[in-house]
């Protein structure tokens, strides 16, 4: 069994400063991790990922994320806020392909508010 | 297509009235999920297909859900006897196989009242 927590259901952050989601997850089998961002009325798009190897991983928009097993985490940073992050962020983890699903087991999301 | 398009993007029902909602993947997918996104519950993992076989229908709430997918491509979601629970945004996304991360439709929004 599969589970993720993201830490804060609301952050704010003000532009031009670091903006920190947490996610925490617990898996059964090495974990596929994934950032997805949602903005209003609009499907899921998906941030960055990690699978194998390096455990920095780098995605669009200037996020970046880093996989920790001895911490089980994989918080989701960019340096600088952008007015344009605003947005809900969901973690999620999913089985290795080679377990036959990837199904998404996802957290309840963050709320990113960009403080002007 | 350049994505993966949901149909209808909003649909409003009475209450025991059966609803379908279209999902077209993006061409070559194999892999086809169904999420359901909901206040309450946050987003559910409802069903996946991998071709027309669905290996895991183990997030289907009720038998009043049911899914299909014909031609390796559309999918539909069928829900019979809507109730107000039911209301929610209904996700549908899809991979090629093997691949991690797929491409999520906008979605359609159902209000049962």
């Amino acid at each position: 069994a599969q589970s993720v927590t993201q830490l804060g259901s609301h952050v704010s952050v003000s532009e031009g400063a670091l903006v920190l989601l947490r996610c925490n997850y617990s898996s059964s089998v090495p974990p596929y991790l994934f950032w997805y961002v949602q903005y209003p009325n609009q499907g899921l798009q998906l941030l960055l990922k990690y699978t194998t190897g390096a455990t920095l991983v780098k995605g669009i928009n200037g996020f970046e994320a880093e996989f920790k097993k001895s911490e089980t985490s994989f918080h989701l940073t960019k340096p600088s806020a952008h007015m344009s992050d605003a947005a809900e962020y969901f973690c999620a983890v999913s089985e290795p392909p080679n377990f036959g699903n990837e199904k998404l087991t996802f957290g309840t999301g963050t709320r990113l508010t960009i403080i002007p | 297509g350049a994505g993966v398009s949901q149909s209808p993007s909003n649909k409003v029902t009475e209450k025991g009235k059966d609803v379908e909602l279209r999902c077209d993947p993006i061409s070559g997918h194999t892999a086809l999920y169904w999420y359901r996104q909901s206040l309450g519950q946050g987003l559910e993992f409802l069903i996946y297909f991998q071709g027309n076989s669905a290996p895991d229908k183990s997030g289907l709430p009720s038998d009043r859900f049911s899914a299909e997918r014909t031609g390796g491509s559309v999918s539909t979601l069928t829900i019979q006897r809507t109730q107000q629970e039911d209301s929610a945004v209904y996700l549908c996304a899809s991979s090629p196989t093997g691949a991690s991360g797929y491409t999520f439709g906008s979605g359609t929004r159902l209000t049962v009242v």
